[in-house]
């Protein structure tokens, strides 16, 4: 149980399109997602949280405008790089949270995303 | 705020040597502990947890013991495989913070024959 998936797997599109993750839990609803971007041989960067019916909260640094994240269900997320440049390219990974006092994330599988 | 200090790598060993990543914590309240092993090209899967003080967590033979006396979570195995090369990521989430995970920077293990 617990699985979280993440379509597309891998993405590449030109400079300056729209680019859209989706991120969904299959078999619980999640309270809670999160998404990361994870440089070559880095660690993971919250980029934001998502509650199910209100606004991501973003962390510091993480432009809002240019990655928007939709969170519809509580089993759907969305995350898209709006006018994607190179320097966006990068391994978009999702988790999700079941919440009630379980702080377990389970996370997807990861989009890699290249801006050429 | 919260913070995870993971044993600098590349750590490389020979197959079936003993394996240890540290792991320590700071925190404020009472969180959970992970280890997440990640392959490459891929995302992250949960190794094992525990969620309070003393709890030993377990799996695929890897083991990992919240000490709150000295705010560690160090993981260990006795004879590691070829299969166990992977990148090891240290973490830790509250009840407060909104549920946030927090992480270390991850531990390249190499395992040789």
């Amino acid at each position: 149980g617990a699985v979280v998936s993440q379509h597309p797997s891998w993405v590449i599109c030109k400079s300056g399109t729209s680019v859209k993750i989706e991120c969904r839990s299959l078999d619980f609803q999640a309270t809670t997602m999160f998404w990361y971007r994870q440089f070559p041989k880095q660690s993971l960067m919250l980029m934001a949280t998502s509650n199910e019916g209100s606004k991501a909260t973003y962390e510091q640094g993480v432009e809002k405008d240019k990655f928007l994240i939709n969170h519809a269900s509580l089993t759907l997320s969305t995350l898209t790089v709006t006018s994607a440049h190179p320097e966006d390219s990068s391994f978009y990974i999702c988790s999700a949270r079941i919440g009630g006092g379980n702080n377990e994330q389970f996370f997807g599988p990861g989009t890699r995303l290249t801006v050429l | 705020g919260n913070s995870v200090t993971q044993m600098e790598g590349p750590v490389t060993l020979s197959e079936e040597a003993f394996l240890t990543i540290n792991c320590t914590y700071t925190a404020t309240g009472y969180p959970s502990l992970f280890w997440y092993v990640q392959y490459p090209g891929e995302g992250l899967q949960l190794l094992l947890k525990a969620t309070k003080a003393d709890d030993k967590g377990s799996n695929k033979g890897f083991e990992a013991t919240y000490r709150k006396e000295t705010t560690s979570f160090h993981l260990e195995k006795g004879s590691v495989q070829v299969s166990d090369s992977a990148v090891y990521f240290c973490a830790l989430s509250g009840s407060t913070n909104a549920g946030k995970s927090t992480f270390g920077d991850g531990t390249t293990l190499t395992v040789k024959p």
